[in-house]
């Protein structure tokens, strides 16, 4: 089955703690993203891969770290999270293009106390 | 810049239609709608293709208006399955294919 599988689907941590949250797909897509939805504010994109070792910003860069060394892994990683980053996480995959949809992956729900 | 979309809620009736709509301040390639149910993923509805081509996995209808910059989601006869947030993204080509959402449309579906 397509699929975007993340890790993990819910997490509470305290601020400073290093965390990474895990997104996988098995469609052999070249472009992954990350998102962060906040109440009222939509999908806010906070880094973006076109392949392996390519990354970039989005949006809402600050305070987040990616990685692609992997054409199917594109890890979120929190070095120091804080209060702020309390959110729900998408990761999302799709074909490169800009006619092609994007599978999400379930979300991410992270709390930072 | 996000695209706008309006209305930001809108409530209705089963069997009743609604239009969703998205304005861009940019020229656009591309326009993706999605459907959010409460929690979950977002879901893929329909890709508008500058140039008329449409590709959709559901029986909804869109429209595309390629000067202007705007796409209006059509849903009618809605039924209590409809009911969820509506996104819609645009893309505006050039090489890093990023796609810009909307902060979506709350529809509600009442019996």
């Amino acid at each position: 089955e397509a699929q975007v599988t993340q890790n993990p689907r819910y997490l509470i941590t305290v601020t400073g703690k290093k965390l990474t949250v895990t997104c996988s797909q098995n469609m052999n897509h070249e472009y992954m993203s990350w998102y962060r939805q906040d109440p009222g504010l939509g999908l806010r994109q906070i880094y973006y891969s076109m392949n392996v070792e390519v990354t970039d910003k989005g949006d809402v860069p600050e305070g987040y770290k990616v990685s692609r060394k992997e054409k199917r892994n594109f890890p979120l990683i929190l070095e120091s999270p804080s209060p702020n980053q309390t959110s729900l996480y998408f990761c999302a995959s799709s074909s490169i293009s800009g006619a092609n949809e994007q599978f999400f992956g379930p979300g991410t729900r992270l709390t930072v106390l | 810049q996000q695209p706008v979309q309006s209305p930001q809620a809108v409530i209705l009736r089963e069997g009743e239609d609604a239009v969703i709509n998205c304005s861009s301040s940019k020229a656009l390639y591309s326009v993706h709608w999605y459907r959010q149910k409460h929690g979950e993923a977002p879901v893929f509805l329909m890709i508008l293709l500058k140039g008329g081509e449409q590709k959709g996995h559901e029986k909804i209808s869109a429209s595309f208006n390629e000067k202007k910059q705007q796409s209006s989601l059509y849903l009618t006869a809605s039924q209590l399955s409809y009911s969820g947030t509506y996104f819609c993204g645009t893309y505006s080509g050039g090489s890093n294919y990023k796609l810009t959402f909307g902060k979506g449309t709350l529809l509600t579906v009442n019996p």
